[in-house]
C-alpha cells in the first residue's frame, strides 16, 4: 500500500510570490490534515478537510488555504509570501473515522528567499 | 484550546539502556495519544498511540503509559539501539476536533553505541 506522498519536495520562492503544495493521501483515506513545522514553532496544524470540505482550520492568516478533490488529493496554497513562510510543510492522512491514526507524508521544504 | 509539553528536550542513552519521554496535556477532553518518530529529512512516522480508555500499551521495544488524572502519558524504549536516534513527538486530539491535533515540542534522543 503506498504512503502519503507529498510534491514537490523541495521549493524555493521569491517573497511575494505564491505557492501550490500538492498531498496525495494513502488509498481509501479521505482525510487530509495539513502542518507547518519550523524550528521556533514545532509542529502547527493548518486545517484539515474530509470528503472535500474544510472541517477544521488553526490560527494562520487567510493567505494559507486549501482544498481537496473529489478523489481525496489535497492542495494548500500560500500567497503573497513572507519569509516567515519558510517550513517545512507537511500533509497527514486519515481514515474516515474521526480522531484515528494519522499517516504522514515527507514533507514539502519550502524556502522563501 | 490544548496545550502538551514535552520532556526532555534531549536524551542521551547508551545503547542497551532504556530511555522515557514524558508529556502532559492541559484540555481533559483530549482522548488519543500517538507518538511519532521524526528521522532527519523525512515526515514523522507514527510508532505507538493509546486511547483514553487504556492505561498501556505496549509493541515490542515500545511502550506508551496514560495517567489520565495526572493528564501525562509517557514513552518508553527499552534496549534502545543506534537507529532508535531520532526526534520524538507526542500528540493529543479529542474527538470533536477532526483529526486536529496538538503536538508536544519533540525529544531529540540520542543512542550512542
Amino acid at each position: 500500500k503506498a504512503g502519503v506522498t507529498q510534491t514537490p519536495r523541495y521549493l524555493i520562492k521569491t517573497r511575494g510570490q505564491q505557492v501550490t503544495l500538492s498531498c496525495s493521501p494513502i488509498s481509501g483515506h479521505r482525510s487530509v490534515s495539513w502542518y507547518q513545522q519550523t524550528p521556533g514553532q514545532g509542529l502547527q496544524f493548518l486545517f484539515e478537510y474530509f470528503s472535500e470540505t474544510q472541517r477544521n482550520k488553526g490560527n494562520f492568516p487567510g493567505r494559507f488555504s486549501g482544498r481537496q478533490f473529489s478523489n481525496s488529493r489535497s492542495e494548500m496554497n500560500v500567497s503573497t509570501l513572507e519569509l516567515g513562510d519558510s517550513a517545512l510543510y507537511l500533509c497527514a492522512s486519515s481514515g474516515w473515522l474521526m480522531n484515528t491514526e494519522a499517516f504522514f507524508g515527507q514533507g514539502t521544504r519550502l524556502t522563501v528567499v | 484550546g490544548e496545550n502538551v509539553e514535552q520532556h526532555p528536550s534531549t536524551l542521551s542513552v547508551q545503547e542497551g539502556d532504556s530511555a522515557v519521554i514524558k508529556c502532559t496535556y492541559s484540555d481533559s477532553a483530549s482522548n488519543y495519544f500517538p507518538w511519532y518518530k521524526q528521522e532527519l529529512g523525512k515526515g514523522p512516522q507514527l510508532i505507538i498511540d493509546i486511547r483514553s480508555n487504556v492505561g498501556e500499551k505496549k509493541d515490542q521495544r515500545i511502550a506508551v503509559t496514560l495517567n489520565k488524572t495526572a493528564k501525562h502519558f509517557s514513552l518508553h524504549i527499552t534496549e534502545t539501539q543506534p537507529e532508535d536516534s531520532a526526534v520524538y513527538f507526542c500528540a493529543a486530539s479529542k474527538g470533536n476536533n477532526f483529526n486536529k491535533f496538538y503536538f508536544g515540542s519533540g525529544t531529540k534522543l540520542n543512542v550512542k553505541p
